[in-house]
């Protein structure tokens, strides 16, 4: 059963960078037909997706959002990461990483992270 | 960019049938997927490729999509399925994933 957690601060001060880091088990990251993506939930309102990586490197990023992100992939330990810099406190929220089953038409996501809550603030 | 719309809520008496609506420009040409999120939990995917269920999603789950609406529909409603539903496209030709707003069904 493939299983993704989150890790990282779950506090971050404003204007400082958001750094997160999800570790995939059960399953391989360099997986064909999947890509592993950040989506994000303010408290109370709805998703947001943040971006996808593709195992060879290859991104995608809201554009809302791009110039402020980063996601890499780390094959070897089976993990994916975000960096949001700059943040403010719009930027509080649960954050999800996430499996994304790509086909020809699009995708949807199959495997979630349990989410992690980061908060910005002084 | 591409957008989808979802009314912020549903009401429906145990035992009927709830729909939820899901609104793009020619949504129909694209393959939409459907979310059930409870509180406090991660989303669970629900319908995906328009109306196909995974395996652990009870039949009363059905999806459609044509024109400019996909629906979620669920029928003999269960307490249970009080929860916010969210529907999603992947848009091919950016290869950016869109999240409609989300609509809290409320089991009355």
């Amino acid at each position: 059963q493939l299983q993704l957690q989150e890790s990282g601060p779950g506090l971050v001060k404003p204007s400082e960078t958001l750094s997160l880091t999800c570790t995939v088990s059960g399953g391989s990251i360099s997986s064909t037909n999947y890509y592993w993506g950040w989506i994000r939930q303010p408290p109370g309102q709805g998703l947001e997706w943040i971006g996808s990586i593709y195992y060879s490197g290859t991104t995608y990023f809201n554009p809302s959002l791009k110039s402020r992100v980063t996601i890499s992939v780390d094959t070897s330990n089976n993990q994916f990461s975000l960096k949001l810099t700059s943040v403010t406190a719009a930027d509080t929220a649960v954050y999800y990483c996430a499996r994304l089953m790509k086909f020809q038409l699009g995708g949807y996501v199959d495997y979630w992270g349990q989410g992690t809550l980061v908060t910005v603030s002084s | 960019s591409y957008v989808l719309t979802q009314p912020p809520s549903v009401s429906v008496a145990p035992g009927k049938t709830a729909r939820i609506t899901c609104g793009g420009n020619n949504i129909g040409s694209k393959s939409v997927h459907w979310y059930q999120q409870r509180p406090g939990q991660a989303p669970v995917l629900v319908i995906y490729h328009d109306g196909d269920r995974p395996s652990g999603i009870p039949e009363r789950f059905s999806g459609s999509n044509s024109g400019n609406t996909a629906t979620l529909t669920i029928s003999r409603v269960e307490a249970g399925d009080e929860a916010d539903y969210f529907c999603q496209v992947w848009d091919s030709s950016s290869d950016h994933v869109v999240f409609g707003g989300g609509t809290k069904l409320a089991v009355l």
